[in-house]
């Protein structure tokens, strides 16, 4: 069965400092998402993407994240400036039409 | 804003016994409630859609507007039913159809 495929498993990173996660949805979906769990909480939406551009995002989602699907392929979640309560899971997920998610297994960013 | 309770973060249950997973939910428009599921080391992934009205694994959820809530059932717990369990809303057929708000989630424990 095909997955949501996400790349690294864990990432560690310092204050201040980009980083880039990123996702490889399922090949013939057109609907992309992040989402987010910080730890001890609820899974949260950072982000929609659809037709190569946001479709909504949530007011977690300020000037500090970008997402980009670069080659058709890939899916990126960037932050431009990491702060300690970026430190989270954060997952990808896409959709074929918008109705049923699948998730991928999730990056654990550690800020520090 | 809508919301989405799970009052209880742990369950314990017998092999055999009945389950009920609660779940609330405050949405000022038109809901489409969904079950979440997250077994041990693997994804979050979809468990049923109350608009299919279906049982999956034994498990079903019936949508009661009146009483706002979307609670979970299965008859006879089995010892692989034990995991991590979601609600979850989003605005039915709205552009915003992915946009997933989370319960906190209830630990599901199913003894032998």
């Amino acid at each position: 069965e095909p997955e949501v495929t996400q790349t690294p498993s864990h990432q560690v990173t310092q204050m201040g400092q980009e980083v880039i996660l990123r996702c490889v949805p399922i090949s013939n979906h057109l609907y992309f998402y992040w989402y987010r769990q910080i730890l001890g909480q609820k899974v949260e939406f950072l982000v929609s993407f659809y037709n190569n551009e946001i479709s909504e995002k949530s007011e977690i989602f300020d000037d500090q994240f970008s997402v980009e699907r670069p080659d058709g392929s890939n899916f990126t979640l960037k932050i431009r400036s990491t702060k300690l309560e970026d430190s989270a899971m954060y997952f990808c997920a896409s959709s074929d039409r918008g109705e049923k998610l699948f998730f991928g297994s999730g990056t654990q960013l550690s800020v520090l | 804003a809508q919301r989405v309770t799970q009052p209880e973060k742990l369950l314990s249950v017998f092999k055999g016994a009945p389950v009920e997973l609660k779940c609330n939910y405050s949405y000022s428009g038109s809901p489409e409630l969904f079950w979440y599921v997250q077994y041990s080391r693997q994804r979050l992934q979809l468990l049923l859609r109350h608009i299919s009205r279906e049982s999956i694994k034994g498990f079903t959820a019936d949508l009661n507007k009146g009483e706002t809530s979307f609670h979970l059932k299965k008859p006879f717990a089995q010892e692989e039913d034990s995991a991590m369990y979601y609600c979850a809303l989003t605005n039915a057929g709205g552009t915003s159809y992915g946009k997933l708000t989370f319960g906190q989630g209830t630990i599901l424990t199913v003894h032998p």
